[in-house]
């Protein structure tokens, strides 16, 4: 039963496609995140959410637009491919509330992105 | 945010231990040191959290001294399935919100 999944696994499109990425937590977290890890393989956050709520948007292009319908699915939706993005998008999730100890996120498989 | 700094990448043979070593000099009082472990074509994964001295669990064990400036990740007895991108993070929960990964020490175990 998988904690974080998120589908496709894999997307190959052309530029200038709009294109959507979805992920679902059944962990009960409260908190879920999308991360983007380029060909250099350097993780950078992108978004977080907090009980469905916009909490960080680390200047992203307006053409990303994520989507908390419920606090167990975060969907990334991004429009107007560009080459530039190409990666692996990683969905996770963590529970913050008034927990001890430093945030703990659990990451989903990874979405391999090609833009040609 | 605290930066760390990690060794960008470490080679080992089968059985050995091997020791990746996390300098983060600016750690604030309520910071805690995480570590995460990557395989290809997979999401980091959690292997151990620790605040002071010493704390082991099934997978390794992380050793941090009386400073709290570094600290040290333990693998013991490696195998080639230990081969991965190790990640060292400081943070507490108060800024969790944007937690941010650095390059990370790529752990290449020879047989």
């Amino acid at each position: 039963d998988t904690a974080v999944s998120q589908t496709p696994k894999y997307l190959v499109t052309q530029m200038g496609n709009d294109k959507s990425i979805k992920c679902e937590q059944n962990l009960g977290h409260d908190t879920m995140y999308w991360y983007k890890q380029d060909s250099k393989k350097f993780l950078k956050i992108m978004f977080s959410y907090n009980n469905k709520e916009l909490i960080i948007n680390e200047t992203v292009p307006n053409r990303f637009s994520p989507k908390s319908p419920d606090k167990a699915h975060l969907n990334l939706h991004i429009n107007s491919l560009e080459l530039g993005d190409s990666a692996v998008y990683f969905c996770a999730s963590s529970h913050l509330g008034n927990s001890l100890g430093a945030n703990v996120l659990t990451f989903g498989a990874g979405s391999r992105l090609t833009v040609l | 945010l605290a930066k760390t700094t990690q060794p960008i990448s470490m080679d080992s043979y089968e059985g050995q231990e091997v020791n990746i070593t996390c300098s983060h000099n600016n750690i604030a009082t309520n910071d805690y040191i995480t570590w995460y472990q990557q395989f290809p074509s997979q999401g980091p994964r959690f292997i151990i959290q620790g605040y002071k001295t010493k704390v082991t669990n099934e997978v390794a064990s992380l050793f941090i001294p009386a400073d709290r400036k570094s600290s040290t990740l333990s693998l013991p007895r490696v195998s080639l399935s230990d081969t991965a991108v190790y990640y060292c993070l400081v943070g507490d929960s108060a800024g969790g919100f944007k937690t941010i990964f650095g390059a990370g020490t790529r752990l290449f175990v020879k047989a």
